[in-house]
């Protein structure tokens, strides 16, 4: 059974358009997050919902918009997509201050 | 600003060989450091550390934490081909849920 989940895996689209990734876990956590991985392997942390409730809002374009429709979900809206938006975009999920369980990435790629 | 530094960024060893990747931390209220290995697609949690000096062990992998001297070393013994992975150190400044990620570790292990 997939512990997080990430849907789509892989995400090719032109400059300017809106795209969403989602995100769902089944191991009962109450917190869930969104990091950017970049070209050089860093991650970062986006968002941050716990019990639905926002937490973590790093400096992020507000072109990104998280949305927790309950706990097990964390979807990822995208508006006017850029080139720099290029990356893998990661759900993760845990108990706060537990280790955090990744998903298995989104590709996204703007051309 | 919490900042991880891991060392070396890369890293190439023969099967059977020893090797020891470094952590070292600045975090604002530093509650526990942790190790993560990511092959293809996600980072997959290794060990969490919060307290100094105990070591945790995990096959042919371990792990110990300094808090005084802030960083922390994992170790792999008997390297194998699967070893090849980048190593993640992330640590948690108190209890928001928010990891912060060092740059990492790229193992290549050669037959």
């Amino acid at each position: 059974d997939t512990a997080v989940s990430q849907t789509p895996k892989y995400l090719v689209t032109q400059m300017g358009n809106d795209k969403s990734i989602k995100c769902e876990q089944n191991l009962g956590h109450d917190t869930m997050y969104w990091y950017k991985q970049d070209s050089k392997k860093f991650l970062k942390i986006m968002f941050s919902y716990n019990n639905k409730e926002l937490i973590i809002n790093e400096t992020v374009p507000n072109r990104f918009s998280p949305k927790s429709p309950d706990k097990a979900h964390l979807n990822l809206h995208i508006n006017s997509l850029e080139l720099g938006d290029s990356a893998v975009y990661f759900c993760a999920s845990s108990t706060l201050g537990q280790p955090q369980h990744f998903g298995d990435g989104t590709r996204l790629s703007i051309l | 600003e919490d900042k991880v530094v891991q060392s070396p960024l890369s890293l190439v060893v023969h099967e059977g060989d020893t090797v020891t990747l470094n952590c070292s931390y600045e975090v604002t209220n530093f509650r526990s450091l942790l190790w993560y290995k990511q092959e293809k697609k996600a980072p997959t949690f290794l060990f969490m550390l919060t307290s100094s000096g105990i070591e945790k062990k995990s096959g042919r992998l371990s792990s110990i934490l300094d808090k005084k001297e802030l960083f922390s070393i994992l170790n792999i013994t008997a390297t194998q081909t699967g070893d090849s992975a980048i190593y993640l150190c992330a640590a948690y400044p108190s209890n928001t849920g928010k990891l912060i990620f060092g740059q990492g570790t790229t193992l290549q292990v050669k037959p």
